[in-house]
């Protein structure tokens, strides 16, 4: 069984720029989520999709953004792009969303903004 | 807010001895709790969970944690290190029926000497 895919793996963009991370859950799954890694801040979660539909946020402006597609399939959009957006942006992708559901992760997407 | 606290950003041991990492959580009912481990540009393994059945918790690898209420903790142990356990560890966290949202402890280096 393929596990989580997470495209591109590394990206460099300038600031003002705007980016689209994708992700490829586990067959089968129907909950993504997503997770930003920083030195600084550690593993902060951004948000959870399930069957299309957001259900949880996290503390995050509103430049990032995400959506899931009828596939199960999720992208997540940063817009207008800081220096401090330079992280490791992790998916997750699980069955449910009932918890506390195994969470299969990805290996991330390293973004770096100049 | 749930959170949790993990003491030591980085523990050594040499090969064979036990490890043991350290966790406590805050959360005003049992959350579920769980372990995962980062190797170098890769994403997170789930080591084991806790979901209020067993309060001793056998994971993969040979890692086992003991859930104690009275301690607030969810320590995780191996009784024999091996130089393939040299890692970053994660311990997390998430909300008894809130989804999948996972808030993370700052995480521990794991070194393992010969």
């Amino acid at each position: 069984k393929a596990g989580v895919t997470q495209t591109p793996r590394y990206l460099i963009k300038t600031r003002g720029q705007q980016v689209t991370l994708s992700c490829s859950p586990i067959s089968g799954h129907r909950s993504v989520s997503w997770y930003q890694q920083t030195p600084g801040q550690g593993l902060q979660f951004l948000f959870e999709y399930f069957s299309e539909t957001q259900r949880n946020k996290g503390n995050f402006p509103g430049r990032f953004s995400g959506r899931q597609f009828s596939n199960s399939r999720s992208e997540m959009n940063v817009s207008t792009l800081e220096l401090g957006d330079s992280a490791l942006y992790l998916c997750a992708s699980s069955l449910s969303a009932g918890g506390p559901d195994e969470q299969f992760f990805g290996p991330g997407t390293r973004l770096t903004v100049l | 807010a749930q959170s949790v606290t993990q003491l030591g950003s980085h523990v050594s041991v040499s090969e064979g001895a036990l490890v043991l990492l350290r966790c406590n959580y805050s959360s005003s009912v049992p959350p579920y709790l769980f372990w995962y481990v980062q190797y170098p540009n890769q994403g997170l393994q789930l080591l084991l969970k806790y979901t209020s059945a067993a309060t001793l918790v056998k994971g993969i690898n040979g890692f086992e944690a003991e859930f104690k209420k009275s301690e607030t903790s969810f320590h995780l142990t191996k009784p024999s290190a091996h130089m393939s356990d040299a890692a970053e560890y994660f311990c997390a966290v998430s909300p008894t029926g809130g989804g999948n949202k996972l808030t993370f402890g700052t995480g521990t280096q794991l070194k393992v000497e010969l």
